[in-house]
Protein backbone atom coordinates (compact mmCIF):
# COMPACT_ATOMS: atom_id res chain seq x y z
CA UNK A 1 0.00 0.00 0.00
CA UNK A 2 1.24 2.97 -1.14
CA UNK A 3 2.58 5.74 1.62
CA UNK A 4 0.40 9.04 1.87
CA UNK A 5 1.92 12.54 1.35
CA UNK A 6 1.07 15.99 2.35
CA UNK A 7 -0.03 18.73 0.93
CA UNK A 8 -0.12 17.34 -2.86
CA UNK A 9 1.46 20.65 -3.89
CA UNK A 10 3.01 24.07 -2.20
CA UNK A 11 4.22 27.46 -4.00
CA UNK A 12 6.88 29.44 -2.36
CA UNK A 13 8.44 32.58 -2.13
CA UNK A 14 11.99 32.24 -1.85
CA UNK A 15 13.77 32.23 1.32
CA UNK A 16 10.38 30.69 2.89
CA UNK A 17 9.90 27.61 4.61
CA UNK A 18 8.25 24.30 3.71
CA UNK A 19 7.10 20.82 5.46
CA UNK A 20 6.14 17.83 3.38
CA UNK A 21 4.80 14.87 5.10
CA UNK A 22 4.98 11.33 4.68
CA UNK A 23 2.78 8.69 6.52
CA UNK A 24 1.97 4.94 6.22
CA UNK A 25 -0.55 2.72 7.56
CA UNK A 26 1.98 -0.03 7.95
CA UNK A 27 5.33 -0.80 10.00
CA UNK A 28 8.25 1.36 8.64
CA UNK A 29 11.98 -0.09 8.52
CA UNK A 30 12.65 2.79 6.28
CA UNK A 31 12.05 6.39 4.61
CA UNK A 32 13.65 7.34 1.12
CA UNK A 33 13.12 10.82 -0.06
CA UNK A 34 13.60 11.74 -3.50
CA UNK A 35 13.47 15.18 -5.87
CA UNK A 36 12.17 14.94 -9.36
CA UNK A 37 13.06 17.76 -11.34
CA UNK A 38 10.93 18.92 -14.41
CA UNK A 39 12.25 16.75 -17.01
CA UNK A 40 14.76 14.99 -14.99
CA UNK A 41 15.01 11.71 -13.14
CA UNK A 42 14.53 11.38 -9.74
CA UNK A 43 17.43 11.93 -7.31
CA UNK A 44 17.79 10.27 -3.96
CA UNK A 45 18.13 13.06 -1.02
CA UNK A 46 18.57 10.59 2.24
CA UNK A 47 17.43 7.80 3.98
CA UNK A 48 15.72 7.41 7.55
CA UNK A 49 16.06 4.21 9.40
CA UNK A 50 13.28 3.07 12.19
CA UNK A 51 14.55 5.57 15.51
CA UNK A 52 13.62 8.79 15.05
CA UNK A 53 17.43 10.11 13.40
CA UNK A 54 17.06 12.87 11.86
CA UNK A 55 19.22 13.07 8.84
CA UNK A 56 20.14 16.37 6.82
CA UNK A 57 21.38 17.59 3.11
CA UNK A 58 22.20 20.86 2.99
CA UNK A 59 19.42 23.09 4.12
CA UNK A 60 17.25 19.80 3.40
CA UNK A 61 16.18 18.22 6.67
CA UNK A 62 14.12 15.09 7.42
CA UNK A 63 12.99 13.03 10.44
CA UNK A 64 11.41 9.84 11.08
CA UNK A 65 8.74 8.98 13.97
CA UNK A 66 8.47 4.77 13.61
CA UNK A 67 5.94 4.90 16.21
CA UNK A 68 3.25 7.44 14.23
CA UNK A 69 4.85 6.15 11.26
CA UNK A 70 5.27 9.12 9.91
CA UNK A 71 8.28 11.36 8.13
CA UNK A 72 8.46 14.46 7.49
CA UNK A 73 10.66 16.73 5.17
CA UNK A 74 11.89 20.32 5.82
CA UNK A 75 13.15 22.36 3.53
CA UNK A 76 14.35 25.82 5.37
CA UNK A 77 15.19 29.28 3.12
CA UNK A 78 13.89 27.65 -0.27
CA UNK A 79 15.89 28.04 -2.98
CA UNK A 80 14.63 28.16 -6.98
CA UNK A 81 16.63 25.08 -7.35
CA UNK A 82 14.54 23.53 -4.85
CA UNK A 83 11.62 23.24 -7.06
CA UNK A 84 10.07 20.06 -7.99
CA UNK A 85 8.25 17.00 -7.51
CA UNK A 86 9.31 15.41 -3.88
CA UNK A 87 8.86 11.76 -3.44
CA UNK A 88 8.54 9.55 -0.22
CA UNK A 89 9.51 6.40 -0.28
CA UNK A 90 9.24 3.29 2.48
CA UNK A 91 10.10 0.08 3.22
CA UNK A 92 8.76 -2.54 5.43
CA UNK A 93 12.09 -5.19 5.68
CA UNK A 94 15.92 -4.06 5.22
CA UNK A 95 15.15 -6.30 2.19
CA UNK A 96 11.47 -4.95 0.92
CA UNK A 97 10.52 -3.19 -1.89
CA UNK A 98 10.45 0.80 -2.00
CA UNK A 99 6.69 1.91 -2.24
CA UNK A 100 6.65 5.59 -3.55
CA UNK A 101 3.78 7.86 -2.31
CA UNK A 102 1.83 10.15 -4.79
CA UNK A 103 4.64 12.79 -4.96
CA UNK A 104 4.24 16.72 -3.74
CA UNK A 105 5.17 19.76 -6.33
CA UNK A 106 7.03 22.02 -4.93
CA UNK A 107 7.48 25.23 -6.51
CA UNK A 108 9.86 28.09 -5.48
CA UNK A 109 9.01 31.86 -6.81
CA UNK A 110 11.57 34.48 -6.93
CA UNK B 1 29.56 9.00 -13.13
CA UNK B 2 26.73 6.78 -12.86
CA UNK B 3 24.59 6.25 -15.70
CA UNK B 4 21.10 4.59 -16.24
CA UNK B 5 19.97 4.99 -20.08
CA UNK B 6 16.75 4.36 -21.42
CA UNK B 7 16.63 4.00 -24.82
CA UNK B 8 13.37 5.98 -26.03
CA UNK B 9 12.69 9.07 -24.33
CA UNK B 10 9.32 9.40 -26.51
CA UNK B 11 7.49 6.33 -27.78
CA UNK B 12 4.09 6.90 -29.82
CA UNK B 13 2.32 3.51 -30.35
CA UNK B 14 -1.01 1.66 -31.58
CA UNK B 15 -3.29 -0.46 -29.49
CA UNK B 16 -2.18 -4.20 -29.59
CA UNK B 17 1.19 -3.06 -30.62
CA UNK B 18 3.87 -4.65 -29.18
CA UNK B 19 6.22 -2.73 -27.02
CA UNK B 20 10.05 -2.71 -26.01
CA UNK B 21 11.58 -0.65 -23.35
CA UNK B 22 15.25 -0.66 -22.92
CA UNK B 23 17.20 -0.03 -20.20
CA UNK B 24 20.97 -0.52 -19.67
CA UNK B 25 22.93 0.78 -16.47
CA UNK B 26 26.93 1.23 -16.19
CA UNK B 27 27.32 0.54 -12.36
CA UNK B 28 27.00 -3.07 -12.37
CA UNK B 29 23.99 -3.06 -10.22
CA UNK B 30 22.19 -6.61 -8.91
CA UNK B 31 19.21 -5.08 -8.89
CA UNK B 32 17.16 -3.26 -11.62
CA UNK B 33 13.41 -2.39 -11.76
CA UNK B 34 10.67 -0.60 -13.74
CA UNK B 35 8.56 2.02 -12.43
CA UNK B 36 5.65 3.64 -13.95
CA UNK B 37 4.49 7.51 -13.53
CA UNK B 38 1.20 8.92 -13.58
CA UNK B 39 0.28 12.45 -12.31
CA UNK B 40 -1.60 12.10 -8.58
CA UNK B 41 -0.07 8.66 -8.58
CA UNK B 42 3.28 8.05 -8.30
CA UNK B 43 5.43 6.00 -8.76
CA UNK B 44 4.55 2.72 -9.14
CA UNK B 45 6.69 -0.54 -8.87
CA UNK B 46 6.08 -2.78 -12.03
CA UNK B 47 8.70 -5.28 -11.89
CA UNK B 48 11.77 -5.90 -10.85
CA UNK B 49 14.91 -7.89 -10.90
CA UNK B 50 17.75 -8.86 -8.64
CA UNK B 51 19.38 -10.80 -11.02
CA UNK B 52 20.26 -12.11 -14.31
CA UNK B 53 17.05 -13.76 -15.40
CA UNK B 54 15.11 -13.37 -11.97
CA UNK B 55 12.28 -11.25 -12.05
CA UNK B 56 9.89 -10.23 -9.35
CA UNK B 57 6.16 -9.04 -9.88
CA UNK B 58 5.91 -5.38 -8.42
CA UNK B 59 2.52 -3.94 -7.52
CA UNK B 60 1.17 -3.41 -11.15
CA UNK B 61 2.24 -6.33 -13.44
CA UNK B 62 -0.73 -7.15 -15.30
CA UNK B 63 0.05 -6.33 -18.62
CA UNK B 64 3.46 -6.34 -18.66
CA UNK B 65 6.45 -8.84 -18.84
CA UNK B 66 10.49 -8.30 -18.11
CA UNK B 67 13.43 -9.54 -19.65
CA UNK B 68 17.06 -9.78 -17.89
CA UNK B 69 19.80 -11.64 -20.30
CA UNK B 70 22.48 -9.74 -19.43
CA UNK B 71 23.21 -8.38 -15.78
CA UNK B 72 23.42 -4.40 -17.43
CA UNK B 73 19.97 -4.84 -19.41
CA UNK B 74 16.60 -4.72 -18.24
CA UNK B 75 13.71 -4.53 -20.81
CA UNK B 76 10.12 -3.67 -20.28
CA UNK B 77 7.65 -5.25 -22.78
CA UNK B 78 3.89 -4.27 -23.19
CA UNK B 79 2.77 -7.61 -24.95
CA UNK B 80 -0.04 -5.71 -26.67
CA UNK B 81 -0.72 -2.10 -25.67
CA UNK B 82 -3.86 -0.60 -24.82
CA UNK B 83 -4.43 3.32 -24.20
CA UNK B 84 -4.17 2.64 -20.36
CA UNK B 85 -0.86 2.05 -20.44
CA UNK B 86 0.18 5.45 -21.87
CA UNK B 87 2.43 6.66 -18.91
CA UNK B 88 5.69 7.72 -18.34
CA UNK B 89 7.81 4.56 -17.54
CA UNK B 90 10.95 4.84 -15.61
CA UNK B 91 14.15 2.59 -15.04
CA UNK B 92 16.38 2.66 -11.95
CA UNK B 93 19.07 -0.03 -10.32
CA UNK B 94 20.55 -0.65 -7.17
CA UNK B 95 23.38 -2.20 -5.69
CA UNK B 96 22.67 -5.63 -4.34
CA UNK B 97 22.37 -5.96 -0.53
CA UNK B 98 25.71 -7.02 0.30
CA UNK B 99 26.91 -3.63 -1.03
CA UNK B 100 23.83 -1.11 -0.37
CA UNK B 101 24.14 1.04 2.21
CA UNK B 102 21.10 3.11 1.70
CA UNK B 103 19.39 1.38 -0.70
CA UNK B 104 19.40 4.66 -2.93
CA UNK B 105 17.79 4.04 -6.41
CA UNK B 106 19.75 5.30 -9.58
CA UNK B 107 16.94 6.39 -11.95
CA UNK B 108 17.26 6.88 -16.00
CA UNK B 109 15.17 10.24 -17.48
CA UNK B 110 12.26 8.15 -18.32
CA UNK B 111 10.33 6.66 -21.37
CA UNK B 112 6.77 8.69 -22.16
CA UNK B 113 5.07 6.40 -24.02
CA UNK B 114 1.89 7.06 -26.01
CA UNK B 115 -0.98 4.56 -26.88
CA UNK B 116 -3.10 5.34 -29.44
Amino acid sequence: QQPVQSPQAVILREGEDAVINCSSSKALYSVHWYRQKHGEAPVFLMILLKGGEQKGHEKISASFNEKKQQSSLYLTASQLSYSGTYFCGTRGTSYGKLTFGQGTILTVHP
Amino acid sequence: DVKVTQSSRYLVKRTGEKVFLECVQDMDHENMFWYRQDPGLGLRLIYFSYDVKMKEKGDIPEGYSVSREKKERFSLILESASTNQTSMYLCASRRGLAGDVTGELFFGEGSRLTVL
